[in-house]
């Protein structure tokens, strides 16, 4: 079964709303990870988390908020979404020291 | 910052053919990932390796962490192979993934 889950899976949003998308991961993993992807490039990091509690901004944090309540959860809050945020969201999984990262099926975010 | 290129940013290869995709690194790199996003936009793991190389199947993936390089051979390409490739380095800074711009790769018959 999936090891790392997200959700929604799309997300129709308006202009200046709040937006919430969740991760739930089952790896057991410390780290947890949000990206983003717009179409025709690579993923970019928005945040990312150490452990329960933790939240660090990575290379693209303006806008966006995390939550880490707990090993199993991470989300990721737009407090006033704008129409440049419409991306595909991906969550991730990773173990502590090591590199390998395990990603969630996406959230396909429209904010109009 | 940290970046990675990745060529070429398109392929289309006949069944049955061979090719490889790189990723040169512009700075140290402690292990590469490499993904595949199909038609659905999920991301599959294909491969991490912190060195060497690791073989799947018809894949093949090698890394060279002196050389800042890694690349991935593909071998006798079907159809179920097209979609986009990703490497992603790690870079020394908490384990985070600075991704390439993707490999678009097209199998046809």
């Amino acid at each position: 079964e999936a090891a790392v889950t997200q959700s929604p899976r799309n997300k129709v949003a308006v202009t200046g709303g709040k937006v919430t998308l969740s991760c739930n991961q089952t790896n057991n993993h410390n780290n947890m990870y949000w990206y983003r992807q717009d179409t025709g490039h690579g993923l970019r990091l928005i945040h990312y988390s150490y452990g329960a509690g933790s939240t660090e901004k990575g290379d693209i944090p303006d806008g966006y908020k995390a939550s880490r309540p707990s090993q199993e959860n991470f989300s990721l809050i737009l407090e006033l979404a704008t129409p440049s945020q419409t991306s595909v969201y991906f969550c991730a999984s990773g173990d502590v020291g090591g590199t390998e990262q395990f990603f969630g099926p996406g959230t396909r975010l429209t904010v109009l | 910052g940290d970046q990675v290129e990745q060529s070429p940013s398109a392929l289309s290869l006949h069944e049955g053919t061979s090719s490889a995709l790189r990723c040169n690194f512009t700075t140290t790199t402690r292990s590469v990932q490499w993904f595949r996003q199909n038609s659905r936009g999920s991301l599959i793991n294909l491969f991490y390796l912190a060195s060497g190389t690791k073989e799947n199947g018809r894949l093949k993936s090698a890394f060279d962490s002196k050389e800042l390089y890694s690349t991935l051979h593909i071998r006798d390409a079907q159809l179920e192979d097209s979609g986009t490739y990703f490497c992603a380095a790690a870079s020394s800074s908490f384990s985070k993934l600075v991704f390439g711009q993707g490999t678009s790769l097209s199998v046809v018959p």
